[in-house]
């Protein structure tokens, strides 16, 4: 079985300073991470995904995330927090098995002027 | 900017109803999933359809049923609607067979009001 679980629903940064939003994930297998953005009222989009290349992953928006087996975890990173990056974010993994995502809960991300 | 649209944007609906939702996939994806998002949760993977087959499927009943069509267009139908349907139904899609390789391409949903 697998499962996602994403540390703290809301976070909340001053801007300018360090986000870091959790995942953890339960996998018997390698899996697949990703990290996916919710703007209001629009669909996911794709920041970034770690397919067992290198484990330290750069995204968009200047967000990276480090793939940690030991920790089983995948946390979301970015130096500097700016105002647009408040939005709700989704850790996810896949397995090619059944061949379907499992998002956590989301963690939604408040920046403070 | 997204190339998958999904109509309509929002929806009410009585129970017991059934109701149809499209997706209009990016051109050449072949592979079109839908998920179902309640309000303050993480999506949940309904199908996944390749090349008009259904190639996955998560722990939705029967009445949530799918199709694909060849111009990359697919259609959600929901039979018998309850009040727990009420959610956001995303639509994703994909180049290839496996999802992983260029992630999906996700729509901005419909927001489906049960009564």
């Amino acid at each position: 079985a697998q499962s996602v679980t994403q540390l703290g629903s809301h976070v909340s940064v001053s801007e300018g300073a360090l986000v870091l939003l959790r995942c953890n994930y339960s996998s018997s297998v390698p899996p697949y991470l990703f990290w996916y953005v919710q703007y209001p009222n629009q669909g996911l989009q794709l920041l970034l995904k770690y397919t067992s290349a290198a484990t330290l992953v750069k995204g968009i928006n200047g967000f990276e995330a480090e793939f940690k087996k030991s920790e089983t975890s995948f946390h979301l990173t970015k130096p500097s927090a700016h105002m647009s990056d408040a939005a709700e974010y989704f850790c996810a993994v896949h397995l090619n098995t059944g061949n379907q995502f499992y998002f956590g809960t989301g963690t939604s991300l408040t920046v403070i002027p | 900017e997204t190339g998958v649209t999904q109509s309509p944007t929002h929806l009410i609906k009585t129970r017991g109803q059934q109701v149809t939702l499209r997706c209009s996939s990016q051109s050449g994806h072949n592979t079109v999933s839908w998920y179902q998002q309640a309000l303050g949760q993480g999506p949940q993977f309904i199908f996944q359809y390749y090349r008009e087959e259904e190639n996955g499927r998560g722990n939705f009943p029967p009445r949530f049923s799918g199709l694909q069509f060849p111009n990359y267009s697919s259609e959600l139908n929901v039979n018998a609607l309850e009040l727990d349907d009420s959610a956001l139904y995303l639509c994703a899609s994909s180049l290839g067979e496996v999802v992983t390789e260029d992630g999906y391409t996700f729509g901005s949903g419909t927001r489906l009001t049960v009564v």
